[in-house]
């Protein structure tokens, strides 16, 4: 079955510069979530989007924004990157059922950032 | 900010032992809880849901009761078996499709026969 695409699978960048991450949900997923994942630490869950439109914001940076697109799958865009933004960026797609109930929920493998 | 935190695993079982599985979450609301079990190459399933305080979810012999004096959400089960091996995640979420969910970060359950 097909799963929750992210590219790139790596990146390196220097600070300052700008980063996409894009993220493939599963075929019928309406719900995206973006995470972000420091090293040893919890997710932190940054921004989410439910059928194009933002859905909700976590902590994410003034510097990052995100999307949607028509065919549902979402960029988070980084910019004035900084050493501390280094991390596994994953994304999660959703589908909703029922009373909003999300039915099933699959993870990427994720996009580790090194900003050096 | 609303957050799940799970016991850490992994947890390992004989097959028929008892389990439980320890779920606390802080929340601003009254959100709805679930259990999601995601078995090796797959996707995160809805194992049960709980909508409001003293409700009990079940399913497949697991269940959880929400406890809001103890903002809980334990999964327990009487007797594992070995295909209940997984990882299993605690979750919130407040009504209305455009509300988002918070996940736990799982807790890997390894049943032994």
């Amino acid at each position: 079955a097909a799963g929750v695409i992210q590219s790139p699978r790596h990146l390196i960048k220097e600070k300052r510069e700008t980063a996409t991450l894009k993220c493939y949900p599963i075929p019928r997923h309406d719900t995206v979530y973006w995470y972000q994942q420091g090293p040893g630490q919890d997710p932190q869950f940054l921004i989410s989007f439910y059928e194009k439109m933002q859905s909700d914001k976590g902590s994410i940076p003034d510097r990052f924004s995100a999307q949607q697109f028509s065919d549902y799958h979402s960029e988070l865009n980084m910019s004035s990157l900084e050493l501390g933004d280094s991390a596994l960026y994953f994304c999660a797609s959703l589908t909703l059922g029922e009373f909003s109930i999300p039915q099933e929920a699959f993870f990427g493998q994720g996009t580790r950032l090194t900003v050096v | 900010g609303d957050s799940v935190t799970q016991m850490e695993g992994p947890v390992t079982l004989s097959e028929e032992a008892f389990l439980t599985i320890n779920c606390t979450y802080t929340a601003t609301g009254y959100p709805s809880l679930f259990w999601y079990v995601q078995y090796p190459g797959e996707g995160l399933q809805l194992l049960l849901k709980a909508t409001k305080a003293d409700d009990k979810g079940s399913n497949k012999g697991f269940e959880a009761t929400y406890r809001k004096e103890t903002t809980s959400f334990h999964l327990e089960k009487g007797s594992v078996q070995v295909s209940d091996s997984a990882v299993y995640f605690c979750a919130l979420k407040y009504s209305g499709g455009y509300q988002k969910v918070t996940f736990g970060t799982g807790t890997k359950l390894q049943v032994i026969p």
